[in-house]
């Protein structure tokens, strides 16, 4: 089955732990990108990569780190969280000039 | 800047009561606007990608139009499934992200 997968799908941690959100996807997309969502602020990129070893920031990269070592991965780094970053976290991949395909998203809280 | 705005905020129908959603945008150089449909828990499932002014487009009870400020999602006869968050993404002349809007909720009662 086509997919996007995201682990966890709900993390709870502490201020300054360091963490990482995986995705992958099997479609072998040359696109992904990462959004957080927030209530009455939709979708908002985060990182995306146009494919291996190509990523860049997007609106809202501030405190995120990304890698793209192989096609398929995608990771998101929180180096150093904190409360501002508790949110609802989405990778997504596609083709070029595609839709994107979401996974099923991360729900985060750092308290 | 490219902007999206999506309104209303939340929507109530009953059964079979018709209704639009509405998706004002600004953007430099427009590569396509995109309807998703989002249900709780889930990630937004793709419904549509509309290219050019006057271009519509149909799924079930779905149907998307566009023109140069505003795309419209007209729900025929809904049904209480069809409850969800629906979001608007334009994509603009550097194709390398979508810009979303808030989305509208949806509820049909049945």
């Amino acid at each position: 089955e086509a997919q996007v997968t995201q682990n966890p799908r709900y993390l709870i941690t502490v201020t300054g732990k360091k963490l990482t959100v995986t995705c992958s996807q099997n479609m072998n997309h040359e696109y992904m990108s990462w959004y957080r969502q927030d209530p009455g602020l939709g979708l908002r990129q985060i990182y995306y990569s146009m494919n291996v070893e190509v990523t860049d920031k997007g609106d809202v990269p501030e405190g995120y780190k990304v890698s793209r070592k192989e096609k398929r991965n995608f990771p998101l780094i929180l180096e150093s969280p904190s409360p501002n970053q508790t949110s609802l976290y989405f990778c997504a991949s596609s083709f070029s000039n595609s839709p994107l395909h979401f996974g099923n998203g991360t729900r985060l809280t750092v308290t | 800047e490219d902007q999206v705005t999506q309104s209303p905020e939340a929507l109530r129908l009953q059964e079979g009561e018709s209704s639009s959603l509405n998706c004002s945008y600004t953007v430099s150089g427009l590569r396509g606007l995109f309807w998703y449909r989002q249900d709780p828990g889930k990630g937004p499932e793709f419904l549509f990608t509309l290219y050019s002014a006057g271009e519509e487009k149909e799924k079930e009870r779905l149907k998307a139009t566009l023109t140069k400020k505003e795309s419209f999602l007209h729900i025929t006869a809904p049904k209480p499934e069809d409850s969800a968050t629906y979001l608007c993404a334009v994509q603009g002349e550097y194709g390398n992200k979508l810009v979303f809007g808030a989305g509208t909720i949806l509820r049909v009662k049945s």
